[in-house]
């Protein structure tokens, strides 16, 4: 089955800084790669997704990279604001709108320091 | 999007007691699932919810300890028999729109003592 890998476990960064966070999956099938934010006591939201046919995403702040030769994909936060402190998961799916699992990765604790 | 609902938010039950969860969304949605999160760490994938069917569980769940029930399209439960302080944790319920984004519920704080 798929497995995807995330790095770093933990990440800190000075507020006005740029995070990085990545991740890697084994399954070349996998055609759907969707981030999760998930701040404390709080259920994980969807933050921002790509697909396999797309290399970039952007959304405001926020932007996803996919590099399909090498399995990963990176999410990129710009001019990060303490409300970016949280966990972050990154998932994979093989998606045909069929009965395919989301697999994620183990988490990103972010800490944006004042 | 959808909107989920989950019942109870957090509850505190007694070691050997059962406890079920409801799960109710807004709208008709493909797929229902249940999760499983402990403190710190990512998200364990207990089982989707079939309409009208058994189940499917991942490996290291079973439906004698985790019976599940999908009535129709928008509402599941999740029972957590027979507990034990090891199955403290939050519980999630996600669904799966037509467009294939998942979403997830409030969750459940459960805790055994």
């Amino acid at each position: 089955g798929e497995n995807v890998e995330q790095h770093p476990s933990t990440l800190s960064v000075q507020e006005g800084d740029s995070a990085v966070i990545k991740c890697t999956y084994s399954d070349s099938a996998s055609n759907y790669f969707p981030w999760y934010k998930q701040e404390l006591g709080k259920r994980p939201q969807l933050i921002i997704d790509i697909r396999s046919n797309v290399g970039e995403k952007k959304d405001q702040r926020i932007a996803v990279t996919l590099n399909k030769t090498a399995k990963h994909f990176s999410l990129h936060i710009t001019e990060t604001q303490p409300e970016d402190s949280a966990v972050y998961f990154c998932a994979a799916i093989i998606s045909n709108f069929g009965n395919e699992k989301l697999t994620f990765g183990t988490g990103t604790r972010l800490t944006i320091i004042p | 999007s959808a909107v989920i609902s989950q019942k109870p938010s957090r509850d505190i039950c007694q070691r050997g007691t059962s406890l079920t969860i409801q799960c109710q969304v807004d709208s008709q949605v493909t797929m229902m699932f249940w999760y499983r999160q402990q403190p710190g760490q990512s998200l364990t994938l207990i089982a989707t919810a079939n309409q009208g069917s058994e189940a499917t569980y991942e490996s290291g769940f079973v439906i004698d300890k985790f019976p599940i029930s999908r009535p129709n399209l928008t509402f599941s439960t999740l029972t957590v028999s027979n507990m034990s302080p090891e199955d403290s944790s939050i519980y999630l319920c996600s669904v799966r729109t037509g467009s294939d984004t998942q979403y997830f519920g409030p969750g459940t704080r459960l805790t055994v003592l």
